[in-house]
């Protein structure tokens, strides 16, 4: 059981340039989500799913597009990068919204945009 | 907007010592609050989930209080040790998930 997976590790672009990250999860959990986290910022909600085929945006959606295709996976894309989109960038995933469900955090994706 | 505050930013204490952390936030319509614990160059491990009807959960040498009417949770944290360093991270539950800046501490042996 791998829990919640994020690939790449880490990532150097320049401006303009698009990639995607790939977040997995083996734990059949409904709900999936992207962080970014900033220095002296926290965490902060990209984009959220609440099941295979459903996006929905979060607090800072701009320039980052997802998708749902599996129900495992949640594919995060950067059409064209701006160094203000450098960041760490989370993955994590939940049973469901309840309120007592947790969310389980994938490594982390440092990414960097020059 | 939901605003999450932890206070302070960052804490040092010698090992043995009983220490608490502090989360407020402004809106007191939440679905939970979660305390989480992050290492440096890793990801968030939860600690402890505290549903909007309860007002504390304890795991361990860890108790976590919610008192929603006034927007505020305490981690406590007894008989700290060197393993405790870590930078610990509030998030309150709503419509969405809004994290603090989280709490640096630093248990020295």
């Amino acid at each position: 059981n791998a829990g919640v997976t994020q690939t790449p590790k880490f990532r150097v672009l320049k401006t303009g340039q698009s990639m995607t990250l790939l977040c997995a999860q083996d734990m059949n959990h409904e709900y999936m989500y992207w962080y970014r986290q900033d220095p002296g910022m926290g965490l902060r909600l990209i984009h959220y799913s609440v099941g295979e085929g459903t996006t929905a945006k979060g607090e800072v959606p701009d320039g980052y597009n997802v998708s749902r295709l599996k129900k495992q996976n949640f594919l995060l894309g950067l059409e064209s990068a701006a160094p203000s989109q450098t960041s760490v960038y989370f993955c994590a995933s939940s049973y469901s919204g309840r309120e007592t469900d947790t969310q389980y955090f994938g490594p982390g994706t440092r990414l960097t945009v020059l | 907007k939901q605003e999450v505050t932890q206070i302070p930013a960052a804490l040092s204490v010698p090992e043995g010592e009983n220490l608490v952390l502090n989360c407020s936030f402004t809106d007191s319509a939440i679905y939970n609050l979660q305390w989480f614990r992050q290492d440096p160059g890793k990801g968030l491990t939860s600690l402890l989930l505290i549903q909007s009807s309860q007002r504390e959960q304890t795991s361990g040498r860890l108790n976590a209080s919610l008192d929603k009417s006034s927007g505020r949770s305490t981690l406590y944290i007894a008989a700290s040790q060197p393993g405790d360093s870590a930078t610990y991270l509030c998030a309150v539950s709503g419509n969405q998930f809004y994290f603090g800046t989280g709490t640096s501490l630093t248990v020295i042996p």
